[in-house]
């Protein structure tokens, strides 16, 4: 059990350009989880994969974001024409169909939109 | 609007010196309630999943319990290396798979 993993763990960009994460859930995990932390603040859910479904949105993922989990194995989530108000911790979690509500999270990719 | 509430937003204790930290929530359509540790600049670690009123968890100087309207994270000795946010996190019947988090206790521990 190697852990999710998360790439870039840093990501600094200029407001407008668009800017790609990318999540590897546990190998057997089916479920997916992304969320966005802020300083001083828990996460906060953005949305959700069973397998490659995406079955939930928060209303928080604007239509600059999207997010896409093809073969229902990694994740990447996308944010186009970034804002500074993007800028925060990008957080993934997984989740297995055994426990499904117990999300294991990764090391977060902190985005700086300047 | 369900809403999950954490006190006190900051701790400081001497080495030893027990405590608890609270977490408060929505009572209705509670479908679990999460306890995560989390070290500065890393994504929150798993501690305890409680889901009933008067279950309780241990793992080690920490143990979780809950009631109908709250749970609380004992400390019991600390030692320097349990200083971190502690973050308590919720989930209700129509939120889905999603955890409702709240703001986090930092506690500092000093030797």
């Amino acid at each position: 059990d190697t852990g999710v993993s998360q790439n870039p763990r840093h990501k600094i960009t200029k407001r407008g350009q668009n800017v790609t994460f990318r999540c590897d859930p546990i190998s057997e995990h089916n479920r997916l989880y992304w969320y966005r932390q802020t300083l001083g603040q828990g996460p906060e859910f953005l949305t959700y994969f069973q397998n490659e479904a995406q079955l939930e949105k928060s209303r928080l993922l604007s239509d600059r974001f999207s997010a896409e989990r093809p073969k229902g194995s990694f994740s990447t989530l996308e944010i186009q024409r970034t804002e500074q108000g993007d800028s925060a911790m990008y957080l993934c979690a997984s989740s297995n169909r055994d426990r499904a509500y117990e999300q294991y999270f990764g090391p977060g990719t902190r985005l700086t939109v300047t | 609007e369900d809403q999950v509430t954490q006190s006190p937003e900051a701790l400081r204790l001497q080495e030893g010196e027990s405590s608890s930290l609270n977490c408060s929530y929505t009572v209705s359509g509670l479908r679990g309630l999460f306890w995560y540790r989390q070290d500065p600049g890393k994504g929150p670690e798993f501690l305890f999943t409680l889901y009933s009123a008067g279950e309780e968890k241990e793992k080690e100087r920490l143990k979780a319990t809950l009631t109908k309207k709250e749970s609380f994270l004992h400390i019991t000795a600390p030692k320097p290396e349990d200083s971190a946010t502690y973050l308590c996190a919720v989930r209700y019947s129509n939120s889905g798979y999603a955890l409702n988090f709240g703001k986090g206790t930092s506690l500092l521990v000093t030797p």
